[in-house]
């Protein structure tokens, strides 16, 4: 089972500044099968980035991610209000489980 | 517009049983994983497992196999959460998702409102 793990757990950060999250796996991830989310209080989570680097539909182009084999990084490059949220790390890409990672919360400094 | 919609809030005895449903529409049911999803209050996102409806195959996570049962009725668009004794540290929400391409284990780019599970006496 590929153990995720997101740096760090909570990053404060005003509106404007650039975002960068990272997830590490503890084997590689085969194809690159590395997608991100986005997850507000009292919604479900939201599909960020695909395949470590493909925008999924409609998400803005400030969101991008980035990286291969084991390590994976998600920049927000300006942030908007709506940015401060939780976000997760998941591989898909090997035999289940699925995992995800346990979380990086952005909140407001 | 493809959707999945879980069915509601449950609050459940300790060692009572429960079922749960998502029921999908909008896109052809068969073709599509359903998973699902654990998260317990305050924590992350935990993936259970998941089911191919057209001919339900089954995959579970280590930590979840022997804990619940997946299955999925494709006359009813539906997949379902099973418990057979229920504990109070499986007080959860619980969310199925889909993912983004027919026929693969994809991303997840539509999920469920969520179904939250409490279990207390």
């Amino acid at each position: 089972e590929i153990v995720l793990t997101q740096s760090p757990g909570t990053l404060s950060l005003s509106p404007g500044e650039r975002a960068t999250l990272s997830c590490r796996a503890s084997q590689s991830v085969i194809r690159n099968y590395l997608a991100w989310y986005q997850q507000k209080p009292g919604q479900a989570p939201r599909l960020l980035i695909y395949g470590a680097s493909s925008r999924a539909t409609g998400i803005p182009d400030r969101f991008s991610g980035s990286g291969s084999g084991a390590d994976f990084t998600l920049t927000i490059s300006r942030l908007e209000p709506e940015d401060f949220a939780v976000y997760y790390c998941q591989q898909y890409g090997s035999s289940p489980p699925y995992t995800f990672g346990q979380g990086t919360k952005l909140e407001i400094k | 517009e493809v959707q999945l919609v879980q069915s509601g809030a449950e609050v459940i005895k300790p060692g009572e049983s429960l079922k749960i449903s998502c029921k999908g529409s909008g896109y052809t049911f068969t073709s599509y994983w359903i998973a699902w999803v654990r998260q317990m209050p305050g924590k992350g996102l935990e993936w259970m497992g998941l089911i191919y409806p057209a001919d339900s195959d089954i995959r579970y996570s280590p930590s979840f196999q022997g804990q619940v049962t997946i299955s999925a009725d494709k006359s009813v668009s539906t997949a379902y959460l099973q418990w057979r004794s229920l504990k109070a540290s499986d007080t959860a929400i619980y969310y199925c998702a889909r993912p983004r391409t027919a026929g693969t284990t994809d991303a997840f780019d539509i999920w469920g409102q969520g179904t939250m599970v409490t279990v207390s006496s």
